[in-house]
């Protein structure tokens, strides 16, 4: 069963677009999302995280949206650069009582000139 | 400023060999786990380690064994590869659980393949 949904599998955008990568989740406890960034022959690094008292978070071009009541939240990359060409992770965790990171399946992305 | 070593980088076995990943960190970190990555199915989670001497099991830990004998390694085991087995395999550590907002910290991953 698979807890947290990702899509699309990948995406292609030109260079100064805006990219836009969704997650649905259906366990209610998860209360910790973070996105990981994964270039290629590389290991995910954290890219930016959000908890589900805010609704949305900044850093730089990059930014979460959470919606609570749909169980979705979404990664947003302004002014799209082919530096950014990667592929993206979301994740869930739960605060307390679990040491379990659960992963989508991932986007691969691609900013073209 | 090592991070999270893995070796080997990559490695190709036949059915029914045993071999083990090496994972290492010196970061201090209590957390440790392992995940393989194969396409388009995401991370899935292994193994983890809360500390030394204490493991658990992730979501897929059939064929595979852990132990945690030390802070810095956390060793994973193939006991007789498989197919099924070929994949990219990741170690990750962080200083807490990554529920409590701990960024997990991987390194760059070993390719294995099992004819």
């Amino acid at each position: 069963q698979q807890q947290v949904k990702q899509s699309p599998q990948s995406l292609i955008v030109q260079k100064g677009g805006i990219s836009i990568i969704n997650c649905a989740y259906e366990n209610t406890a998860f209360d910790y999302f973070p996105w990981y960034q994964q270039f290629p022959g590389k290991g995910p690094a954290l890219l930016i995280a959000i908890r589900p008292d805010v609704s949305e978070k900044k850093e730089g071009r990059f930014t979460i949206s959470f919606n609570k009541s749909a169980k979705q939240f979404s990664l947003h990359i302004m002014d799209s650069q082919p530096g950014d060409s990667a592929t993206y992770f979301c994740a869930a965790s739960i605060r307390a009582g679990s040491y379990q990171l659960t992963f989508g399946k991932g986007t691969k992305l691609s900013v073209i000139p | 400023n090592a991070g999270v070593t893995q070796t080997p980088k990559f490695q190709v076995l036949k059915t029914g060999q045993s071999m083990t990943l090496q994972c290492a960190q010196d970061m201090n970190h209590e957390y440790m786990s392992w995940y393989r990555q194969d396409p388009g199915m995401g991370l899935r989670l292994i193994h983890y380690s809360v500390g030394a001497g204490i493991t658990d099991q992730g979501e897929v830990p059939n064929g595979y064994n852990v132990s945690r004998s030390t802070t810095e390694d956390f060793p994973l085991r193939l006991l007789s590869a498989a197919p099924s087995q070929t994949s990219v395999y990741f170690c990750a550590s962080s200083y807490l659980p990554p529920g409590l907002g701990q960024p997990q910290h991987f390194g760059d991953g070993t390719r294995l393949s099992i004819l």
